[in-house]
């Protein structure tokens, strides 16, 4: 009864793929957002995005785009991978009087 | 923008011991903050939520306090076992937009059996 699921927990593609990871959650949560964890562990946030609306952290690669089916649901589509792009991403639910929720996260390797 | 500044950045202590993790944050408009437990390669695990009308919280050998004013939070582990081993990880909450939950650098904790 896994409350936030991430797929797959480990990807290794080389230069140039383009990817998705899949994120799941049976909380019920009106949000959702995809984080990026360096290699330096820092956490930052990448995206949230709600039924009504997609905020991006300016910071974030036009490449990154998340996609979102349903409100249970939320990808995180990559196109041209790069190198600098390796790290572990994490989704996410929830948010404001109600904390976060995370998932398990999915290392992202890039060669 | 808010920073998030987590001491000391790596800890050790012999089990049984009782101790203090800090936390501090530039900018005390915050809604709530969230303390959370990371395990090497693993996910993140909520350990504790304070919202920002609250002192502390409780959960088990797991006490964390709020002093917004000061910009401060701890988390204080009681009677330490060597599986509280990991990474601590504490973040703010401001309100809604990009900036989301600004996360600490953590604080990796070895317990010495």
């Amino acid at each position: 009864d896994t409350a936030v699921s991430q797929t797959p927990k480990y990807l290794v593609t080389q230069m140039g793929n383009d990817k998705s990871i899949k994120c799941e959650q049976n909380l019920g949560h009106d949000t959702m957002y995809w984080y990026k964890q360096d290699s330096k562990k820092f956490l930052k946030i990448m995206f949230s995005y709600n039924n009504k609306e997609l905020i991006i952290n300016e910071t974030v690669p036009n490449r990154f785009s998340p996609k979102s089916p349903d409100k249970a649901h939320l990808n995180l589509h990559i196109n041209s991978l790069e190198l600098g792009d390796s790290a572990v991403y994490f989704c996410a639910s929830g948010g404001g009087n109600y904390g976060y929720t995370f998932g398990s996260g999915t290392r992202l390797t890039v060669v | 923008k808010q920073e998030v500044t987590q001491i000391p950045a790596a800890l050790s202590v012999p089990e049984g011991e009782n101790l203090v993790l800090n936390c501090s944050f530039t900018d005390s408009a915050i809604y709530n903050l969230q303390w959370f437990r990371q395990d090497p390669g693993k996910g993140l695990t909520s350990l504790l939520l304070i919202q920002s009308s609250q002192r502390e919280q409780t959960s088990g050998r797991l006490n964390a306090s709020l002093d917004k004013s000061s910009g401060r939070s701890t988390l204080y582990i009681a009677a330490s076992q060597p599986g509280d081993s990991a990474t601590y990880l504490c973040a703010s909450y401001s309100g809604g937009g990009a900036d989301g939950l600004t996360f600490g650098k953590g604080t990796h904790l070895i317990i010495q059996p």
